[in-house]
């Protein structure tokens, strides 16, 4: 079967750095994406990663390894508002989109 | 603001009633989706629409109907739902179908089965 894991719920101290791990078993591989949700609001993009390495976009960077199913969003600079749930989603080889059930981070002063 | 509209916000209906969701998306996208979001669980993909014509039904009960009459409304239409069926229900649109292409979504519609 597909499957994404990440931790259920991760914490960190404002102003620091965290990174979220995201490990997928798909049926082929068409790109991954990370996702923010607040609490009670819709998911946003935050980015898309089909080729192998990092990609950095302000205080945020998404790496990805194809060869060994992993990804991680590492999150700079943390600010209060970071607090989120943040979702992994791969594309698999029929172009499906297949979803993590998203890491819960706590952001602490 | 992401493009995507959702009413109503929230609903509580019981397991008798009749009502409907609704979405609209303003990004001129070609896909739109419904997806129910449980706590602590993944995003369920419900429906997939690709220029109005359905493309994907994951094995959904029939209590859940769904009706896109044009590119750019979508709706979910509920009845004799059961308590497991309290969720929110996120509706999403996209350039198209193909996963490659980021999804929008709207706030959602938090329904309560009572």
């Amino acid at each position: 079967g597909q499957n994404i894991d990440q931790p259920t719920e991760m914490t960190a101290t404002e102003g620091a750095i965290v990174q979220i791990n995201c490990t997928y078993q798909t049926s082929g591989f068409n790109g991954l994406f990370w996702y923010q949700q607040h609490a009670g609001e819709a998911p946003t993009f935050l980015s898309y990663n089909v080729l192998d390495g990092l990609e950095e976009k302000g205080r945020f960077s998404s790496f990805l390894s194809r060869s060994k199913g992993y990804s991680y969003l590492l999150l700079k600079e943390l600010q209060m508002k970071d607090s989120a749930s943040y979702l992994c989603a791969v594309t698999d080889s029929n172009y499906q989109l297949i979803w993590g059930a998203g890491t819960k981070l706590i952001i602490k002063p | 603001e992401t493009g995507v509209t959702q009413t109503p916000r929230h609903l509580v209906m019981g397991m008798t009633n009749k009502k409907s969701l609704k979405c609209e998306q303003h990004l001129g996208h070609n896909a739109m989706y419904w997806y129910k979001q449980s706590a602590k669980k993944p995003l369920e993909l419900m429906f997939v629409y690709s220029l109005e014509e359905r493309v994907e039904n994951n094995s959904v009960p029939s209590r859940f109907s769904p009706e896109c009459p044009n590119s750019s409304h979508l709706f979910l239409h509920l009845h004799t739902l059961q308590p497991e069926d309290s969720a929110l229900y996120l509706c999403a649109s996209s350039q198209s179908t193909e996963g490659r292409y980021e999804q929008y979504f709207g706030p959602g519609t938090r329904l309560t089965v009572t």
